[in-house]
């Protein structure tokens, strides 16, 4: 089992739609969780934290589970700008420091 | 300042070359980091230093050799490369588990 999985899409949806994404992780000592955007042949940018309480950001809301070890991402009224790889991202703490692993990414294409 | 610079942005480089990929940051951070990322693929872990000494390898092969001259800089000089290692390298900084930044990253490509 891989220790982050994401459903890879593409999810094509037209502009306006509420779109959710998924994801699951193996490891019960992880410690934090965020969502990352990733546009074509660009760096990874931090979209947000995950926190088990539920947290919003505008259209963006994310939740953790920690007992099922799951986390989710909705994205309310999207706009063409929202197209983009989304990647689900784990940290853990090693006896070397911080350690993320990254899910494959779930690919986003928002049409008109 | 709140980036992480890499440089150079885009490498062309032969399978005999010897060359090295920069990183810098000036937030403090004291755990600095290298992935390397395939073409549709995510981000896998490199190296990792802490208080700039070397953390985690994940069984890189020694072609890649990281160097941590502070705890502003960390390099990773390449040699002998091959074509598969093109992809692009990225580096990140970090204070604590919450707060990571990446670098915009160097495009590799071996010829």
């Amino acid at each position: 089992r891989k220790e982050v999985e994401q459903d890879p899409g593409p999810f094509n949806v037209p502009e306006g739609a509420t779109v959710a994404f998924n994801c699951t992780y193996s490891n019960s000592a992880s410690q934090s969780f965020f969502w990352y955007r990733q546009d074509c042949r660009k760096e990874p940018k931090l979209l947000m934290s995950v926190y088990s309480s539920g947290n919003e950001d505008g259209r963006f809301t994310a939740q953790l589970n920690r007992a099922s070890q799951y986390i989710s991402l909705l994205i309310r009224d999207s706009k063409l700008s929202d197209s983009a790889t989304y990647l689900c991202v784990v940290n853990g703490v090693t006896g070397g420091g911080n350690k993320l692993t990254f899910g494959t990414g779930t690919q986003l294409k928002v049409e008109l | 300042d709140t980036e992480v610079t890499q440089t150079p942005k885009h490498l062309v480089m032969g399978m005999t070359n010897k060359k090295s990929l920069k990183c810098e940051q000036h937030m403090g951070h004291r755990a600095m980091y290298w992935y390397k990322q395939k073409a549709k693929k995510p981000p896998e872990l490199m190296f990792v230093y802490s208080y700039e000494k070397l953390s985690i390898n994940e069984s890189v092969p020694s072609r890649f050799s990281p160097e941590c001259p502070n705890s502003s800089l960390l390099n990773l000089h390449l040699h002998a490369l091959q074509p598969e290692d093109s992809a692009l390298y990225l580096c990140a900084s970090s204070q604590d588990a919450y707060g990571y930044t990446f670098g915009s990253g160097t495009r590799l490509t071996v010829v």
